[in-house]
């Protein structure tokens, strides 16, 4: 069955690193791939959309790296801030879907 | 200005009720959706509906039944309520199904079920 994998565990990072957060995905061939922010008791943020056929994607702070062979997704906050702590949700889909598969999530924590 | 709105936020209620929740956007999207985080945080999808046609049910039991009035709306109605539907329930929209459009979501509403 479709499976996503991402860091089971809070990561902890300084102000001001980079945060690296992981996505690992089996039996399945994404189109696309997205990352979602999620605060306590709010829904899902959209924050980035990498297509199959893209290598990297970036926003401002926030990049994004798709392995299709490697079946992973790499999410990378630059120069961290403590307002970035939040959980980060990766989000699969294939075209002409409407059914988007999430992961479970990995709560980042950036200490001042 | 809410862009996808859930009413209610928290619903408590007892074991065998039956319940609805209400979803709007005001984003002129043509699809929606119905999603339920459990306690394991995981969002799983429920529904898809695209221009009022349901497009996805993701085997959820037939005591789930989604309702659309028309694009903007799409309700939630839960008969005989179980203690395992407690959960946070979000509604999405997103323009369309087709091709890599990011989806919205509202507040989410709280279900707890005793």
């Amino acid at each position: 069955s479709q499976k996503i994998e991402q860091n089971s565990e809070a990561l902890n990072i300084q102000e001001g690193k980079t945060a690296t957060l992981t996505c690992n995905y089996t039996n399945y061939s994404p189109a696309y791939l997205q990352w979602y922010r999620q605060d306590p008791g709010r829904g899902p943020v959209f924050l980035l959309l990498i297509r199959e056929n893209e290598k990297e994607k970036r926003k401002e702070r926030l990049k994004v790296t798709f392995d299709t062979t490697l079946k992973q997704s790499l999410f990378h906050i630059t120069a961290s801030q403590p307002a970035d702590s939040a959980t980060y949700l990766c989000a699969l889909a294939n075209t002409g879907g409407f059914k988007t598969i999430f992961g479970a999530g990995t709560r980042l924590f950036v200490k001042a | 200005d809410t862009a996808v709105s859930q009413t209610p936020k928290y619903l408590v209620t007892q074991m065998g009720n039956d319940k609805s929740i209400k979803c709007e956007q005001n984003l002129g999207h043509d699809t929606m959706y119905w999603y339920k985080q459990d306690s394991k945080k995981f969002l799983k999808i429920m529904f898809s509906y695209n221009n009022k046609e349901l497009i996805i049910n993701e085997t959820v039991p037939n005591r789930f039944s989604p309702k659309s009035p028309d694009k903007a709306h799409l309700n939630l109605h839960i008969n005989s309520l179980e203690l395992g539907d407690s959960a946070v329930y979000f509604c999405a929209s997103s323009p369309q199904g087709l091709g890599p459009d990011t989806q919205y979501f509202g507040p989410g509403t709280r279900l707890t079920v005793l």
